[in-house]
């Protein structure tokens, strides 16, 4: 079956530190792989993406690369600042697909001044 | 252009009454999905429309729960018999309906039973 399993949380940065959030993937076909992100008391943004292995999605200095080999999809980020404090939700769409997404458990990041 | 938009953002109900939640996705957009948030099950998938054809139920938690879409475009998600563990946090999200598109969610309906 499809599933995505990514790191567990909490995760507590200090400013400017390096994240890594882990993810891995187990899915039919080629899937496309996404990075949603909840702030605080708002709604589910789409990050980034990537629909194809090699490919990187990056968005707000945030980085990830689908890794078939490897079956991952690890976002991250050089210097992350308190304003990434929040919720961090790896997810795919199997391959062909135009249903739904599966979502990991998501991880709660917090960056301390 | 409008996002996604639900209402109501909050609903509190007691245990056995029926509750409607609404969804009106971005315009244009044929896909629909409707997703459950939890604190135990994490971000579940339980409904998906496409254009006219027959939704995709099989997320479906148990036969309390329903959904129907109008026209394309408004659609409603309904939970009969109402129990405490369906409250949640309910998202809805809309895509242009290609393969592997991104899906853009909505602000969710945050339901409590009590």
């Amino acid at each position: 079956g499809n599933s995505v399993t990514q790191m567990e949380g909490p995760v507590t940065l200090s400013e400017e530190a390096f994240l890594t959030i882990n993810c891995t993937y187990t899915a039919t076909g080629y899937p496309s792989l996404f990075w949603y992100v909840q702030y605080p008391g708002e709604g589910l943004q789409l990050l980034l993406k990537a629909t194809k292995a090699d490919d990187k999605g990056s968005n707000k200095g945030f980085e990830a690369t689908y890794r078939k080999e490897t079956t991952s999809f690890h976002l991250e980020k050089g210097s992350v600042q308190v304003s990434d404090s929040a919720v961090y939700f790896c997810a795919l769409i199997p391959g062909g697909s135009q249903g739904n997404l599966i979502f990991g458990k998501g991880t709660k990041l917090s960056v301390k001044p | 252009g409008a996002g996604v938009s639900q209402s109501p953002s909050n609903k509190v109900t007691e245990k056995g009454k029926d509750v409607e939640l609404r969804c009106d996705p971005i315009s244009g957009h044929t896909a629909l999905y409707w997703y459950r948030q939890s604190l135990g099950q994490g971000l579940e998938f339980l409904i998906y429309f496409q254009g006219n054809s027959a939704p995709d139920k099989s997320g479906l938690p148990s036969d309390r729960f329903s959904a129907e879409r109008t026209g394309g475009s408004v659609s409603t998600l309904t939970i009969q018999r109402t129990q405490q563990e369906d409250s949640a946090v309910y998202l809805c999200a809309s895509s242009p309906g290609s393969v592997g598109e991104t899906q853009y969610f909505g602000p969710g309906t945050r339901l409590l039973v009590l």
